[in-house]
């Protein structure tokens, strides 16, 4: 099974600011995932990350606030821009193999 | 339209009981189905999958759900809870040789009582 890992885990950020997330796989996987999880609530996709080229948005997610990169077939980031309070939330990277591995998540808090 | 149907949002049982968490699902070709278990403040860990053969899986931490297609549910069972079982539960179904993506259920959370 794919293990996966996220930097930071958890952030505080100021309004109007953007964070990075890095996503880094143990494996080379092909398709990489980033999900949103709002606060009490299940999870929600925001785009599938696609190795060499633009990542697919899900409806309601824009490339502007979520820009995504996957440079290679191990690692992808996710930068959460401009950031208001409803923003706050975890945001989790997936991996799918056999079956879809998710890593530990960054905790997000926006004053 | 795919989706998944966690009818419980919270559970409590007590030490010791047994435990089932009820999914239905709605899928248009044969699902490929999950539990993941999200304890606070964690990822998700998946429990158990079932892709197809025995419709009894058994997964970690002495789960096992059974697949019935007649019912269209996924329901999660364990004999005694611990615990450290509490936790969210989720229900995802998929297809993992596809382009699909996997659709969560909102959710159970499983509180035990000591």
């Amino acid at each position: 099974s794919a293990v996966i890992s996220q930097k930071p885990s958890r952030d505080i950020c100021q309004r109007g600011t953007s964070l990075t997330i890095q996503c880094q796989v143990d494996s080379q996987v092909t398709m990489m995932f980033w999900y949103r999880q709002q606060p009490g609530q299940s999870l929600t996709l925001i785009a599938t990350a696609n190795q060499g080229s633009e990542a697919t948005y899900e409806s309601g997610f824009v490339i502007d606030k979520f820009p995504i990169s996957r440079p290679n077939l191990t690692f992808s980031t996710l930068t959460v821009s401009n950031m208001s309070p409803e923003d706050s939330s975890i945001y989790l990277c997936s991996a799918r193999e056999d079956t879809q591995y998710f890593g530990p998540g960054t905790r997000l808090t926006v004053l | 339209a795919q989706s998944v149907t966690q009818p419980d949002i919270h559970i409590t049982v007590s030490e010791g009981a047994s435990l089932e968490l009820r999914c239905n699902y709605s899928y248009g070709a044969t699902p490929y189905l999950f539990w993941y278990v999200q304890s606070p403040g964690q990822g998700l860990q998946l429990l158990l999958k079932y892709f197809s053969g025995d419709t009894l899986v058994q997964g970690i931490k002495g789960f096992e759900a059974e697949f019935k297609r007649s019912q269209s549910s996924f329901n999660l069972r364990k004999p005694s809870v611990h615990w450290s079982d509490a936790a969210e539960y989720f229900c995802a179904v998929g297809h993992m040789n596809r382009d699909d993506k996997i659709i969560f259920g909102k959710g159970t959370r499983l509180h035990i009582l000591p």
